[in-house]
């Protein structure tokens, strides 16, 4: 069981689509975090929103677009990807929105392939 | 720049203990985590290490040298469930988390 689920779980979509990652945490946690997971690379953090505010995004293209309607939801949403977007995406959320210095609690990510 | 190092693949004997090193150079350091993924699955907190030392959790224990930019965990009593990705994590002094490429741990009977 886990306090942070991930939809879709799987998602193939093509180049001019466009779709949206759901996360959502019941954990009562403050933070919220989108993450790019590729084979035998670091993750990437994309986004970080601390009380539904974004305070950090790394250089991310704006072909991916995130939304956080309330602490307990973030969406990630996609349009125009292109092939090498293809990866797992990874939400995560924290008690504390400041800084990075706590635990982060992971969802099992979505598996997105872009063809 | 900014980088963590750990082995990409470590295989170990199920019963056995096995160690997985975790190198760093960061601006600044505020502690240093370790997470187990396994495949298809959400990463999992293992440890959070900010002073020196070794601290132990069960069949986990996580050491940090601060002086010498190294961590390591180590498993005991290896069990194939233990089979999976274990990724180090470095806070930097902007509190931002450097994260490694993870090490793939496969467990054989």
């Amino acid at each position: 069981e886990t306090g942070v689920t991930q939809t879709p779980r799987h998602l193939v979509m093509g180049m001019t689509n466009k779709k949206s990652l759901k996360c959502e945490q019941h954990l009562g946690h403050n933070a919220m975090y989108w993450y790019k997971q590729s084979a035998k690379k670091p993750l990437e953090l994309m986004f970080v929103y601390s009380l539904e505010e974004r305070v950090e995004n790394n250089s991310v293209p704006s072909r991916f677009s995130p939304e956080c309607p309330n602490s307990s939801h973030l969406f990630l949403h996609l349009h125009t990807l292109q092939p090498e977007d293809s990866a797992l995406y990874l939400c995560a959320s924290s008690l504390k929105g400041d800084g990075q210095a706590d635990t982060q609690y992971f969802g099992p990510g979505t598996r997105l392939t872009v063809l | 720049g900014q980088n963590i190092d750990q082995p990409t693949e470590m295989t170990a004997t199920e019963g056995a203990i096995v160690q997985i090193n975790c190198t760093y150079q960061t601006s600044g350091f505020n502690g240093l985590f370790w997470y187990q993924q396994h495949a298809g699955e959400a990463p999992t907190f293992l440890s959070y290490n900010v002073l020196d030392g070794l601290e132990e959790k069960g069949r986990f224990s996580s050491f940090l040298s601060r002086s010498k930019g190294y961590s390591y965990l180590l498993l005991k009593e290896l069990q194939m469930k233990d089979s999976a990705s274990y990724l180090c994590a470095v806070v930097d002094s902007n509190y931002q988390l450097i994260w490694g490429a993870g090490t793939k741990l496969i467990i054989k009977p």
